[in-house]
């Protein structure tokens, strides 16, 4: 089945530690997103990717980095910079030139 | 910017009820408005979306009409069961070159009984 995966489902880390949330997808999709879901807040935009190896910011990138090395792959590590990064982190993918977004299941990471 | 207003929940509504969430939008031009819905646990599934003005989308029961003058895209469903139980999210995108960047609203979230 096409879609795309992210794991992990649920991600416990140290205050200071970098942590690094996988997504996958298998729907030859040019271009992926990432986001982050906080309660009330609905879903802002961290990073896109429009093509392999380039990446732009989005509203909130700051504390967080990218990287797309793999058309299927787009990594998004959440580093000691980010203040607050206890959150639901949403991955998506869209095909080039169409404006639906498909998105992963999501992984919540839990800073302690 | 661009930004998107819903109203707020929780929507408390028993099972075959008529429901209606409000959406409004500002953006200039003319964006692509969605419908998405995410389960408990889960990421967001496209319900619906519409294109141009007057569009009208739909899915499972689910409807939106795309209003340009009013700049609102309200989902209503004529009879609601218990499995609509979900928090609904309205959102507009703009294409930028392969991207599509959206702007979501805070969500709101049904909640339906027996």
């Amino acid at each position: 089945d096409g879609g795309i995966t992210q794991s992990p489902k649920y991600l416990f880390r140290k205050e200071g530690q970098n942590v690094t949330l996988s997504c996958e997808q298998n729907l030859n999709h040019d271009a992926m997103y990432w986001y982050r879901q906080d309660p009330g807040q609905g879903l802002r935009l961290i990073y896109y990717s429009q093509i392999v190896n380039d990446f732009q910011k989005g509203d909130i990138a700051e504390g967080y980095s990218v990287s797309r090395e793999k058309k299927e792959s787009f990594p998004l590590t959440v580093t000691s910079a980010q203040k607050n990064p206890t959150a639901f982190y949403l991955c998506a993918s869209t095909q080039g030139g169409t404006d639906t977004q498909y998105f992963g299941p999501g992984t919540r990471l839990t800073v302690l | 910017g661009d930004s998107v207003t819903q109203m707020e929940g929780p929507v408390t509504l028993s099972e075959e009820a008529f429901l209606t969430i409000n959406c409004t939008y500002t953006a200039t031009g003319y964006p692509s408005l969605f419908w998405y819905v995410q389960y408990p646990g889960e990421g967001l599934q496209l319900l619906l979306k519409a294109t141009k003005a007057d569009d009208k989308g739909s899915n499972k029961g689910f409807e939106a009409t795309y209003r340009k003058e009013t700049t609102s895209f309200h989902l209503e469903k004529g009879s609601v069961q218990v499995s609509d139980s979900a928090v609904y999210f309205c959102a507009l995108t703009r294409n930028t070159g392969t991207a599509s960047k959206l702007t979501f609203g805070t969500g709101t979230r049904l909640q339906v009984t027996l």
